[in-house]
């Protein structure tokens, strides 16, 4: 059965530093988001994107984060200078057409320092 | 506001028993409802859906059941087994909107 995956599964960093994290979605679907749940919390939306170009964000996704397709299979979100409050669980998820069923990778665990 | 709750942080029930979970929502804008369960360290996964045009859906041993009138969903889990034991977040998607919100999430322990 196709599933999100990505990488890495664990990613520690100091204060400032910029991280990428790396998802591959489904391979035939078209709209890619990001969540984040900090420890305990509930999930939160970070993003939407479709087309290479983002749909839809949150107050959460600031001038710090942004999101690419690079290539035909990889989505990444990338933090350009991590804050402590970064911490998180970071999900991937992507769907096949707008408003189908999301389908969630199992996550990347940032810890910032 | 958008919001979604849980009534119910925890839940603990036998081996066999029916469970059941449910939710609240405040959006009325809402017109999809989604159950994910979530094992720990691990994604959420999908269990069953709703659109708001529907009050009951059922799949294999669950069901969701929808009430607009009260803004209120539920997950059924029937015969309830030590490995349906995780963390059962819904979510619902506002009209117009992709993103997906949340709920704080509820803790089913399944008993042996």
């Amino acid at each position: 059965e196709p599933e999100v995956t990505q990488t890495p599964s664990h990613q520690v960093t100091q204060m400032g530093q910029e991280v990428i994290l790396r998802c591959v979605p489904i391979s035939n679907h078209l709209y890619f988001y990001w969540y984040r749940q900090i420890l305990g919390q509930k999930v939160e939306f970070l993003v939407s994107f479709y087309n290479n170009e983002i749909s839809e964000k949150s107050e959460i996704f600031d001038d710090q984060f942004s999101v690419e397709r690079p290539d035909g299979s990889n989505f990444t979100l990338k933090i350009r200078s991590t804050k402590l409050e970064d911490s998180a669980m970071y999900f991937c998820a992507s769907t096949l057409s707008q408003g189908g069923t999301q389908y969630f990778g199992p996550g990347t665990r940032l810890l910032v320092l | 506001g958008e919001s979604v709750g849980l009534h119910l942080p925890t839940l603990s029930v036998q081996e066999g028993d029916n469970s059941i979970i449910n939710c609240a929502y405040s959006n009325s804008a809402s017109d999809y409802f989604i159950w994910y369960k979530q094992e720990s360290g691990k994604g959420p996964q999908f269990i069953i859906d709703i659109r708001s045009n529907m009050d009951k859906r059922q799949g294999q041993r669950v069901t969701v059941l929808l009430n607009k009138t009260v803004k209120h969903l539920s997950l059924q889990i029937a015969a309830t087994q030590p490995g349906d034991s995780a963390v059962y977040f819904c979510a619902e998607s506002p009209g117009g909107s992709e993103k997906l919100v949340f709920g704080k999430g509820t803790k089913l322990t399944v008993n042996p």
